[in-house]
């Protein structure tokens, strides 16, 4: 089937470590991005990609990562720099230009221990 | 800047209507989306409207925009315990060359015999 796929579903982060999140989409989508959400807030975009090695930053970047070395891979890593890190992540991904939708994952929760 | 606005939470009575409102600000969307999240769980569309439409009926969800004053609604008809969730308000908006969705804080949506 497709769609779009996160994993791991739970993640724990001791302090000063860097974790990779994993988002990997069989949409055939060119656009990808991460979100996180925090309780009261809604969703804030962290870094998006609108095609294979190319990306922007998005409202909340700095201590994160990305790359797009394929179209299908979207990973994001949440670097020691991030200084509250402990929050719900949700990949999304849709066609570019004229999308209607974008379609998202069940998303990586990850809390700093 | 983009900024769509939400109530954070709603409570009705089993069977009758639900309505959620929402305010945006870039009078350039292009579509504008309603997004359903279940606990732990991702984002599942709804339903969008495209922006030179002033209604859009789906079953029992009706969804009305009023582009002068930027406000979009969501209209839930005969609101069962199945559809307590957070209900998010989007709308798409170009940027830079790119499309991005600017989601609102969500609407927790809590249905009560």
């Amino acid at each position: 089937d497709g769609g779009i796929t996160q994993s791991p579903k739970y993640l724990f982060r001791k302090e000063g470590q860097n974790v990779t999140l994993s988002c990997e989409q069989n949409l055939n989508h060119d656009a990808m991005y991460w979100y996180r959400q925090d309780p009261g807030q809604g969703l804030r975009l962290i870094y998006y990609s609108q095609i294979v090695n190319d990306f922007q930053k998005g409202d909340i970047a700095e201590g994160y990562s990305v790359s797009r070395e394929k179209k299908e891979s979207f990973p994001l890593t949440v670097t020691s720099a991030q200084k509250n890190p402990t929050a719900f992540y949700l990949c999304a991904s849709s066609t570019s230009g004229t999308a209607t939708e974008a379609f998202f994952g069940q998303g990586t929760r990850l809390t700093v221990v | 800047g983009e900024d769509v606005e939400q109530s954070l939470f709603l409570s009705v009575r089993e069977g009758d209507s639900s309505v959620i409102n929402c305010t945006y600000t870039d009078s350039s969307s292009t579509y504008l989306y309603w997004y359903k999240q279940e606990p732990g769980a991702g984002l599942q569309l709804l339903t969008y409207i495209f922006s030179n439409m002033d209604m859009k009926q789906d079953q029992r969800l009706t969804v009305l925009l009023n582009k002068k004053d930027k406000h979009l609604s969501l209209r839930i008809a005969d609101t069962q315990t199945g559809d307590s969730a957070i209900y998010f308000c989007a709308e798409r908006t170009w940027e830079g060359g790119y499309n991005k969705l600017i989601f609102g804080a969500g609407t927790r949506l809590a249905v009560h015999p």
